[in-house]
This record gives C-alpha cells, structure tokens and sequence, in this order.
C-alpha cells in the first residue's frame, strides 16, 4: 500500500460525458503528479501541482483539467469524453518539490476509465 | 527536453543477473536518475534513485558513470516474480516544477 488513494477504481461512461477522479496523497505529500496510460503506451505526464499550485504541464489536453485543494487531494476532470480517452489515470505523490530533488513518487493503484 | 531511451525487452532466466541500460543524453545538472518497476494494472513503484556513481539497495544498483549521459539498473538473481516493465526516470526542473516525462520502459520477461 502505497498510501496514495484514488478513487473511483473503475469507471464505464459514454463519449460526450465529464467525469471527475480524485486522488488523496500521502499524508505530509506535497506534491501530486498526474499520469495516463493507455493500452499498450507508457506512462503520459499530465500535470503537477505542489501545495495547491500548479507548476508543471505536459502534454495534457483542453478538455481536461486539475486542481489541488487546501487539504492537498486532487482531482482531475476530463470532459468531452472521447473513446480515446479510456485509459488508466495514476496519481503519485511526493513531499517535495519546488523545483529540487523530486525523490520518490509514490503511486495510486489508478483509475481504470472506459469510454463507450 | 531530457529524454530517455531504453530497450524494448529483455528475457532473462531465473537467477541470474539483469542489466537495463538506460540512455539521456540531455540530462540536466539538477536531474535525479530514478527507476521504476509496473506490473500490469498496477501503479509503479520505485526501485532506486542515483545522482552518480554507484547506488545499492537490498533490491538493485544503480550505476551512473561520471558524463551521467546513461544509466544501468542491475537486478541480481532475478526470479520470475521480477517480470515487469522497468522505467528509467529523469526528471526536468521547469521552474518551480517537475516535469517527470516516464520513457517507454522495458519489459523484462524472466523464465524458469
């Protein structure tokens, strides 16, 4: 158990539709990452957020977006829905950044999403 | 843009040792090396992180030579529960931010 938790584990939605999923780090983690991965693909940046800022942006697209909140658990919305869109969403964890050694990312088990 | 390559796959038998290079020729001065192992449907988990020279841990080492231009993760006596996608990591300082962009990691299959 990484001591990160996301929810919900699996999600079934038809295309057009928005959804929200939601990650609680670590306790004392200050830093959540967000990442894609889809069938046979690695692990895609999304974005980052460090004590409720955001502060580093990949390859994320409009249609979704994220916010960290007071308390630190984030969520990540996706709206639109595509079919290309069904994937596993990981969410990680670290104490760190501001910019200096990141150490180790702790992850969720994910959020499995499909898109019919 | 620190960018990382790694082979593909690698097959490897039961007790013996494994060696994952990993390539990053843009590495920045502040980047951190740092591997990960996924198994199918799971979250990655962190292996071993290095700045340079060697690194061990009770489950790997890490060898960075002084360019820090590569990277080897070695597993010793690997066993088929080692069988997994391994990822080498660099991260990318934006200011304030890590961009932590994982490769395409490689799939270590491990048989008796």
């Amino acid at each position: 158990d990484s001591g990160v938790t996301q929810t919900p584990k699996h999600l079934i939605t038809a295309t057009g539709q928005r959804v929200t999923l939601r990650c609680s780090p670590r306790s004392g983690d200050l830093s959540v990452y967000w990442y894609q991965q889809s069938l046979d693909q690695g692990l895609q940046f999304l974005i980052h957020y460090y004590n409720g800022e955001e502060r580093a942006k990949g390859n994320i697209l409009e249609r979704f977006s994220a916010q960290q909140f007071p308390d630190l658990h984030s969520e990540l919305n996706l709206s639109s829905l595509e079919l290309g869109d069904s994937a596993l969403y990981f969410c990680a964890s670290s104490v760190s950044n501001m910019g200096e050694r990141t150490g180790e990312l702790f992850f969720g088990e994910g959020s499995r999403l499909t898109v019919l | 843009l620190a960018k990382t390559t790694q082979p593909i796959s690698m097959d490897s038998y039961e007790g013996q040792e494994v060696n994952i290079t990993c390539s990053h020729n843009n590495i920045a001065t502040n980047d951190y090396i740092t591997w990960y192992q996924q198994f199918p449907s799971q979250g990655p988990r962190f292996i071993i992180q290095g700045y340079k020279t060697k690194v061990t841990n009770e489950v790997a080492s890490l060898f960075i030579p002084a360019d820090r231009k590569s990277s080897t993760l070695s597993l010793p006596r690997v066993s088929l529960s080692d069988t997994a996608v391994y990822y080498c990591l660099v991260g990318e300082n934006t200011g304030g931010g890590n961009k932590l962009t994982f490769g395409t990691g490689t799939q270590l299959k491990v048989e008796l």
